[in-house]
């Protein structure tokens, strides 16, 4: 069974500007996560998605958005990117909704943003 | 707020000694624990987990020891293995409605050395 694979692997934008990442998860799986790490803060939660809904929330702003498609690929978008926002995006898929589950992650999408 | 804190940013231990990661949590809520090992350019991969319910859980050379008095938690891996070095996350699971949300710590950089 493939992995979880995202892409790009690595990205470099400017500031302002906005990028979307992809994530296709494990075969079958229908819940896709998203993670945000830095250095000094660990894995940050973005949202969950399953079944093309969102159901689950992080404390980011509204910049950060994201959707499922009906295959179970999904997509996280950041507008207007600022400094800040540098860091390793990693998605993790899982065949149920909920955190107990254990979680299957991809390589991670490395954005740099000058 | 960190719900879930792993107060040692990194370990060094002996080849063939005992390693142990600890992680403490504040929240009484949460009610499953997992560990999640991640090597440098990859995703965190699922180590062990451990309900509420039990105060223990093995997996070959990997034990998970719960004090949920103390809030507390711990990772045993004995013999350790150079291969083991890697960045230990421990992550925390509570129910909200009718979702689950999972808590991670800052995450314990292991070193072994042959």
């Amino acid at each position: 069974k493939a992995g979880v694979t995202q892409t790009p692997r690595y990205l470099i934008k400017t500031r302002g500007q906005q990028v979307t990442l992809s994530c296709s998860p494990i075969s079958g799986h229908r819940s896709v996560s998203w993670y945000q790490q830095t250095p000094g803060q660990g894995l940050q939660f973005l949202f969950e998605y399953f079944s093309e809904t969102q159901r689950n929330k992080g404390n980011f702003p509204g910049r950060f958005s994201g959707r499922q498609f009906s295959n179970s690929r999904s997509e996280m978008n950041v507008s207007t990117l600022e400094l800040g926002d540098s860091a390793l995006y990693l998605c993790a898929s899982s065949l149920l909704s909920g955190s107990a589950n254990e979680q299957f992650f991809g390589p991670g999408t490395r954005l740099t943003v000058l | 707020d960190q719900q879930v804190k792993q107060n040692s940013p990194s370990l060094s231990v002996q080849e063939g000694r005992i390693s142990i990661l600890n992680c403490d949590y504040t929240n009484s809520m949460f009610d499953y624990f997992l560990w999640y090992k991640k090597y440098p350019a990859e995703g965190p991969t699922f180590l062990i987990s451990i309900s509420s319910i039990k105060d223990k859980n093995e997996d070959g050379r990997f034990t998970v020891f719960l004090n949920k008095s103390a809030k507390h938690l711990s990772l045993h891996i004995v013999p350790s293995q150079p291969g083991d070095s890697a960045v230990y996350f421990c992550a925390a699971s509570k129910r909200i409605g009718n979702n689950r949300k999972l808590i991670w710590g800052l995450g314990t950089s292991l070193a072994v050395n042959p």
